[in-house]
């Protein structure tokens, strides 16, 4: 079976450092991968996707960026931390565009991410 | 471009009673997934729909898509304290890439 791992669970930076956050899933190849980000009480803001490895799209200008190093491995990044990066970070995989998946995405724990 | 809308964006609901939550789209599409998020927590999928008239019920909760009117409802039946949590639709595309769009989420509270 499929599993989405994701870390850190919580993460508490001061502004101005930087940031990684790690996802990676197993038991499956290929798959969409997906950051969402989610303010307290808001919706989904999808931040980036990938469709394969090396392949980034962004979807919001900001400050943070996403790499896939390996096939399954999704990586959200920062040089320098804003106020404003405070939130709820989801990670997420799919099956892979260009069939029908017929499936739902699969979301991570999430990392509560408090920048002071 | 694709907007999903949810309506309504807050529920509050005593205990036994019965309510409905939309779920509109702007473009065709058959497949239609629900997710629970419970505060603080990830989301976790709920029920999958997958052509027109589909319908599917877990417990108290029934979803149907009705893909000519690009509607999606989730119908609570006698509800209970335990389904308090936010609910969202997404429509899934045959774009290459961003094929998952999410409604607003609906934030439902169930009062004893």
């Amino acid at each position: 079976s499929q599993t989405i791992h994701q870390w850190p669970a919580t993460l508490v930076q001061p502004v101005g450092s930087p940031l990684s956050l790690e996802c990676t899933v197993e038991g499956t190849s290929n798959p969409n991968l997906y950051w969402y980000r989610q303010a307290a009480g808001r919706g989904l803001q999808l931040l980036f996707y990938s469709v394969g490895i090396g392949q980034i799209s962004s979807e919001v200008p900001q400050n943070l960026s996403a790499s896939r190093p390996q096939d399954r491995q999704f990586i959200l990044s920062s040089k320098k931390l804003l106020l404003s990066d405070s939130g709820f970070y989801l990670c997420a995989w799919s099956v892979s565009s260009g069939m029908r998946s017929n499936q739902p995405q699969h979301f991570g724990d999430g990392t509560r991410l408090s920048i002071l | 471009e694709l907007k999903v809308e949810q309506n309504p964006l807050f529920l509050s609901m005593q205990e036994g009673k019965n309510y409905t939550i939309y779920c509109n789209y702007s473009t065709t599409s058959d497949r239609l997934y629900w997710y629970r998020q419970d505060p603080g927590k990830s989301l976790e999928s709920l029920f999958v729909l997958l052509s027109n008239g589909a319908v599917k019920q877990e417990g108290r909760l029934m979803a149907s898509l009705d893909t000519k009117a690009r509607l999606s409802t989730l119908h609570i039946t006698a509800a209970v304290h335990d389904l308090s949590a936010t609910y969202f639709c997404a429509v899934e595309l045959d774009n290459y890439g961003q094929n998952f769009v999410f409604g607003p989420g609906t934030r439902l509270s169930v009062l004893p």
